[in-house]
């Protein structure tokens, strides 16, 4: 069964630095990957996704993902981020019945 | 126009009692899905609904029960609630399923007395 590990509860990073949130899959044949961000007290929305293609994914707010086959990893990453980041991360693949598995989020808190 | 609605958006009980939530979308979409998520913030997925196919995760007591009047709507009826099925609960929709990003409601918190 396809399952996802998000390495990191929490990371703390200092405004305008950049980060990087963990993601790694179990392997497949082929997946299909996400991240979802949730804001404080609010619903989640997409960040991006890799279907096929390209292995770097641009998003919204200006997050990037690479997706990397052979080390089964999809990790997140922002050049500098900005108080307004702060929020809870999902990564997500879907398995075999196109049932997303979800990770069970990162925290990332901003220091100002 | 909110995409996908739920409501109520808070919801205290007494253990015992029987619940409904109630999900609408107005963006087409073929597919609902309900998620539960618990105080880590862990995410697990209850239910999705696809074409008037209904997928369970098995874990989900049957005391959960969704019910699809049309094609925009998925209430989520729970019966017999307890302590532990406080949490918040989310709707989602999507055109289908695996690929199409899923679009969530703002969520339900159920706290049970």
């Amino acid at each position: 069964a396809q399952s996802v590990t998000q390495l990191d509860s929490q990371v703390p990073v200092f405004e305008e630095a950049p980060v990087e949130l963990r993601c790694n899959y179990s392997s497949s044949v082929s997946v299909y990957l996400f991240w979802y961000v949730q804001y404080p007290n609010q619903g989640l929305q997409l960040l991006l996704k890799y279907l096929s293609g390209s292995t770097l994914v641009k998003g919204i707010n200006g997050f990037e993902a690479e997706f990397n086959k052979s080390q089964t990893s999809f990790h997140l990453r922002k050049p500098s981020v900005h108080i307004s980041d702060t929020a809870e991360y999902f990564c997500a693949v879907s398995d075999s019945n196109y049932q997303l598995i979800w990770g069970a989020g990162t925290k990332l808190i901003i220091k100002p | 126009d909110t995409a996908v609605s739920q409501t109520p958006k808070y919801l205290v009980t007494q253990m015992g009692n029987d619940k409904s939530i109630k999900c609408e979308q107005n963006l087409g979409h073929d597919t609902m899905y309900w998620y539960k998520q618990d105080s880590k913030k862990f995410l697990k997925i209850m239910f999705s609904y696809n074409n008037k196919e209904l997928i369970i995760n098995e874990t989900v007591p049957n005391r959960f029960s969704p019910k699809s009047p049309d094609k925009a709507h998925l209430n989520l009826h729970i019966n017999s609630l307890e302590l532990g099925d406080s949490a918040v609960y989310f709707c989602a929709s999507s055109q289908e399923l695996g690929t199409d990003t899923q679009y969530f409601g703002p969520g339900t918190r159920l706290t049970v007395l």
